[in-house]
């Protein structure tokens, strides 16, 4: 079973710096994804970015970026000129990528909850 | 475009009834996932239907089910509800094999007394 660590229960940053949540995962798979969700108070998950295994390219959306160290089991979220509306629980998930059927489940980590301050 | 509606948004129930969430999909997604998020956890995977019938299942009892319609649209069905249900259930849909990522609905906050 694949298992994800957020080992950060919260952290805080001021407005337009930058910070970095971690995230550890546990599988022996291959081929998998990898995503952050944020989840502002309105509770609804947002999909912030998304990493396929097999790329090794670090994936880049906007303001977010990731650090993803395959071998080391490691996917850290980067928040660049971090915004008030930042403010959220973020959580890492893992996704196994197999083939032939639809047993495409998501395993979270307990979530790390960010607070941009003014 | 609408995304992923859940209704209700709030419910609260007592021991031992029996309670029905619902989910509408995203346009254009035909797989359906529901999640269970207690206070202060990540959420936890219960099932997944894709075309009207459950692909895979979590840790859950027998007690949860669900059903999906042939519109995509699906309920979770709780019964014997215990104090311990008490959480936010998610749905989420994607387009099969949820490669791109899920779409998540705002949840409903069930309570359990």
């Amino acid at each position: 079973a694949q298992t994800v660590t957020q080992s950060q229960p919260e952290m805080s940053v001021q407005e337009a710096e930058t910070v970095t949540l971690s995230c550890t995962y546990d599988t022996s798979e291959s081929n998998y994804y990898l995503f952050w969700y944020k989840q502002p108070p309105s509770r609804q998950m947002i999909l912030v970015i998304r990493q396929e295994a097999y790329k090794q390219q670090n994936a880049t959306e906007n303001r977010f970026s990731v650090n993803f160290q395959k071998a080391a089991k490691s996917f850290s979220l980067k928040i660049s000129d971090s915004q008030l509306g930042d403010t959220a629980m973020y959580f890492c998930a893992f996704m196994n990528k197999n083939s032939g059927g639809s047993n495409y489940k998501l395993t979270f980590g307990k979530g790390t909850l960010l607070t941009v301050n003014p | 475009d609408a995304g992923v509606t859940q209704s209700p948004t709030h419910l609260i129930k007592t021991r031992g009834q029996q309670v029905t969430l619902r989910c509408s999909p995203k346009s254009g997604h035909d797989t359906v996932s529901w999640y269970q998020q207690a206070l202060g956890q990540g959420p936890q995977f219960i099932f997944q239907y894709y075309e009207e019938e459950e692909r895979q299942r979590g840790n859950f009892p027998d007690r949860f089910s669900g059903h999906q319609f042939p519109n995509y649209s699906s309920e979770l069905n709780v019964n014997a509800l215990l104090l311990g249900d008490s959480a936010l259930y998610l749905c989420a849909s994607s387009s099969p094999r949820g490669r791109y990522g899920y779409t998540f609905g705002s949840g409903t906050r069930l309570t359990v007394v």
